[in-house]
């Protein structure tokens, strides 16, 4: 199975400001990559998904994510924080051989006025 | 548009107990899987199913059973609950593997 790294459990930003939220994993052959995110006591959404036609994916709310294999990473921005950006984001991914999909730990995200 | 439905909400067990998590799903989604969430661990997969009658262990299953009759119904059966064991328990359904899950809204669980 994958292992996923997400580097940083907490990030602060100010309103308006750049959301980067890194993540890692350990296959060398290209895997399924996700990001979701939960609110407060719900279930996680999905915000979006690699298909392998392009490297720079566009998901929801703004939220788009770069695939780079050489860095073997799958790092999620936003040019422009809102307050409902505060939230916790998932990243996950699962190789091409099975059906196990792994979860990082996440990053809570805060969002300062 | 139900989606996944997850019941209780919240319960309480005593240690040595034994309780069944339900997991519904009407998208006639193929792929079902439990996952429990712990602090600064993420999502771990529990068990998963790729179709009715078809099940497999994930990454942490001791302590967890699972059955797959229908096609909507993917129930976890805690066996005899433990303090380690306290959680909160997602259910997610998919199409066909490794497309995005559709998540239910979570079972909290509390053994003391």
């Amino acid at each position: 199975a994958q292992s996923v790294t997400q580097l940083g459990s907490h990030v602060s930003v100010s309103e308006g400001a750049l959301v980067l939220l890194r993540c890692n994993y350990s296959s060398s052959v290209p895997p399924y990559l996700f990001w979701y995110v939960q609110y407060p006591n719900q279930g996680l959404q999905l915000l979006l998904k690699y298909t392998s036609a392009a490297t720079l994916v566009k998901g929801i709310n703004g939220f788009e994510a770069e695939f780079k294999k050489s860095e073997t990473s799958f790092h999620l921005t936003k040019p422009s924080a809102h307050m409902s950006d505060a939230a916790e984001y998932f990243c996950a991914v699962s190789d091409r051989a099975d059906y196990k999909l792994s979860f990082g730990a996440g990053t809570t995200v805060t969002v300062r006025a | 548009n139900a989606g996944v439905t997850q019941t209780p909400k919240f319960q309480v067990l005593k240690t040595g107990q034994s309780m069944t998590l339900q997991c519904a799903q009407d998208m006639n989604h193929e792929y079902m899987s439990w996952y429990r969430q712990d602090p600064g661990m993420g999502l771990r997969l529990i068990h998963y199913s790729v179709g009715a009658g078809i099940t497999d262990q994930g990454e942490v299953p001791n302590g967890y059973n699972v059955s797959r009759s229908t096609t909507e119904d993917f129930p976890l059966r805690l066996l005899s609950a433990a303090p380690s064991q306290t959680s909160v328990y997602f259910c997610a359904s998919s199409p066909r593997i490794n497309s995005p899950l559709h998540f239910g809204n979570g079972t909290r669980l509390t053994v003391t």
